[in-house]
């Protein structure tokens, strides 16, 4: 595997259910990023890691739940979502500390619907 | 006010001929770099092209050129010889330097391009 993987691709999940959003960087960065990216809305930056610390939580609803138990690896945990939840989840990674040139790589997303 | 404004939605360019699509940048740090990236419709964020605050030359990657014009704060990102394949939704972005503590981008809300055979 190269760049960022994300899984699953697709998910649908009801208003009751627990899921989680797995992401995957290969690049060996040690940032990493989750967004949300609605319909005819910017992309809305939910939480970073820097270093596997958490250090930013963009007044995100405490339905999700971000994990990162290391460099490489970045979850989201779902649960009790609304519809209004239902988005584009994008992934990223960065190598933090390049300054003004320190690019995001980002994977393919999850899409998830909320019924 | 809108860090990064894009403000054409939608575009539409005939396949083999360039296109230019417009970015302009909103900050009062004089340390920053500028983004580009594509997205299919299949998902993914695919970066494209970087530009710093203090290059003294317009980036270039293969097709893709970015026409940095730093008194006007634009960054028009121009793609040459479009392909089927350049279909896509197109995102300006931005990083703040040193006055800027946080780790956020600074994504505008996209131009959608539709490449015409």
């Amino acid at each position: 595997e190269t760049g960022v993987t994300q899984t699953p691709r697709h998910l649908v999940m009801g208003m009751t259910n627990k899921k989680s959003l797995k992401c995957e960087q290969h690049l060996g960065h040690n940032a990493m990023y989750w967004y949300k990216q609605s319909a005819k809305k910017p992309l809305e930056l939910m939480f970073v890691y820097n270093f596997k610390e958490q250090t930013e939580n963009n007044s995100v609803p405490s339905r999700f739940s971000p994990e990162c138990p290391n460099s490489s690896h970045l979850f989201l945990h779902l649960h009790t979502l609304q519809p209004e939840d239902s988005a584009l989840y994008l992934c990223a990674s960065s190598q933090a500390g390049r300054g003004v040139q320190e690019t995001q790589y980002f994977g393919p997303g999850t899409r998830l619907l909320v019924l | 006010a809108q860090k990064i404004t894009q403000t054409q939605p939608g575009m539409f360019v005939q396949e083999k001929e360039a296109v230019t699509l417009d970015c302009t940048y909103d900050t009062s740090d004089p340390s920053y770099g500028l983004f580009w990236y594509k997205q299919p419709s299949s998902g993914e964020m695919i970066f494209l092209i970087y530009q710093g605050s203090y290059d003294q030359q317009n980036a270039t990657e293969g097709r893709y050129s970015l026409n940095f014009q730093k008194a006007r704060k634009s960054a028009n990102l121009v793609i040459s010889a479009s392909q089927l394949g350049d279909s896509a939704m197109y995102f300006c972005a931005m990083r703040e330097g040193p006055l800027n503590t946080g780790n956020q981008f600074y994504f505008g809300t996209g131009t959608s391009l539709t490449v015409i055979p």
